[in-house]
């Protein structure tokens, strides 16, 4: 199995700051990552896939970089509904998230 | 804009099957992969397995032995069952839609059903 790792597990920050959180795989997976945001009680969202393609609708405050085994998901100014967990997920080889980084409010 | 909603019972006895059934509005069901998830609770997300609109499925090899997935496209619905439960398959389950080309990664969720195994 291909483990991802994510770091921070949680971040605090503020309104308007940038926030970058980090996905390692535990092998290359070339590009073949995902990025989602999720909020308690609500449908997690699609943010990126293929490390860096940004999902139709997504604000641009949201990107994505990365291959092999080191991603970064970067949100370069936090807006008050950004404030949820975040998950990283490679599909290079069946399926597995990233544990969560739970982005908090400073 | 296609939505989905699981739906099912939320307290399975432990050795009985859980079955969970998720419906699709707003598209069709054909030319799609659609697919389980589940998070324990303190736990990650883990994938449970995707059926086609053909019928051909695969499953997580970790799970692949109790799970089945079914898919009726006349119902715009697709189903889950887990045999022979423990406690370790308390989670909230997901059922969402791959990516249209097929790629394993989900570009529409449900919000997700919390599914307890407990006597």
């Amino acid at each position: 199995d291909i483990q991802m790792t994510q770091s921070p597990s949680t971040l605090s920050a503020s309104v308007g700051d940038r926030v970058i959180i980090t996905c390692r795989a535990s092998q290359s997976i070339s590009t073949w990552l995902a990025w989602y945001q999720k909020k308690p009680g609500i449908a997690p969202k699609l943010l990126i896939y293929k490390a860096s393609t940004l999902e139709s609708g997504v604000p641009s405050r949201f990107s994505g970089s990365g291959s092999g085994t080191e991603f970064t998901l970067t949100i370069s100014s936090l807006q008050p509904d950004d404030f949820a967990t975040y998950y990283c997920q490679q599909y290079n080889s069946y399926c597995t998230f990233g544990q969560g980084t739970k982005l908090e409010i400073k | 804009q296609v939505q989905l909603q699981e739906s099912g019972p939320g307290l399975v006895k432990p050795s009985e099957t859980l079955s969970l059934t998720c419906s699709v509005s707003g598209d069709s069901v054909s030319s799609y992969y659609w697919s389980w998830i589940r998070e324990p609770p303190g736990k990650g997300l883990e994938w449970i397995g995707y059926i086609y609109y053909s019928g051909r499925t695969k499953y997580n090899p970790s799970l692949k032995s109790r799970v089945t997935i079914s898919l009726d496209a006349s119902k715009k619905q697709f189903s889950l069952k887990v045999s022979a439960v423990t406690a370790a398959d308390t989670a909230v389950y997901y059922c969402a839609r791959l990516d249209i080309n097929g790629w394993l990664y989900f570009d529409h969720w449900g919000q997700g059903i919390l599914v307890t195994v407990s006597s």
